[in-house]
């Protein structure tokens, strides 16, 4: 299954609201997961299964979409929500738990 | 909390063996299916391979199948990932990942800080 977020890069101010989006090649039902990425961290799951959050991700995060289309907004960004978001589905068997290539959100 | 902690990276050249662990602490590592996840120099994360909780189970990405081998030792809650015929294209911060789940499919809860692998002549 091929994941494919877009846009690549997105610049924006603190307090905009952004929507990030990723399409799988094939439908991945709701397993589906955000990830986001600091420079020289791993990555920290945000949220789980199209749409639960992860115990201590902020409302501001949140998740929706089902079968191919997924989105992850953020409802008003903070400075320390710059960084790079991964959509991962982990749906197919045999297990190739694939990613997608990822989404730059930066400072305009 | 969850800890885990690659270590064995380095330079080595192509064709060479590397063996990577992870230590994991703060949780019960037998009862949770672990990953290992790379990210080439500037690019994206790649999904490498899964072990099961009890290691019967073993997948691999098609990039590594038949050059890398995932293994773990419950008794000293400890990851491995064995890497054969190494390319320069192996290059890159190798992750383990806790499985958020008994399953081999599922997302990936807890990460570490990763280890450096270059493969260059």
């Amino acid at each position: 299954i091929v994941m494919t977020q877009s846009p690549a890069t997105l610049s924006v101010s603190p307090g905009e609201r952004v929507t990030l989006s990723c399409r799988s090649s094939r439908s991945v039902s709701n397993k589906l997961a955000w990830y986001q990425q600091k420079p020289g961290q791993p990555p920290r799951l945000l949220i789980y299964d199209v749409s639960t959050r992860v115990r201590g991700i902020p409302a501001r995060f949140s998740g929706s979409g089902s079968g191919t289309e997924f989105t992850l907004t953020i409802s008003s960004l903070q400075s320390e929500d710059f960084a790079v978001y991964y959509c991962q589905q982990y749906n197919n068997w045999p297990p190739n738990l694939t990613f997608g290539g990822g989404t730059k959100v930066e400072i305009k | 909390q969850v800890r885990l902690v690659e270590s064995g990276g380095g330079v080595v050249k192509p064709g060479k063996s590397l063996r990577l662990s992870c230590a994991a602490s703060g949780f019960t590592f037998g009862t949770s299916a672990m990953h290992w996840v790379r990210q080439a120099p500037g690019k994206g994360l790649e999904w490498l391979a899964v072990i099961s909780n009890d290691a019967r189970e073993k997948y691999y990405a098609d990039s590594v199948k038949g050059r890398f081998t995932v293994s773990r030792d419950n008794f000293r809650n400890t990851l491995f990932l064995q890497m054969n015929s190494l390319r320069i294209e192996d290059s890159g911060v190798y992750y383990c990942a806790k499985g958020m789940t008994v399953m081999v499919i599922t997302t990936f809860d807890d990460w570490g800080q990763g280890t450096e692998l270059t493969v260059s002549s």
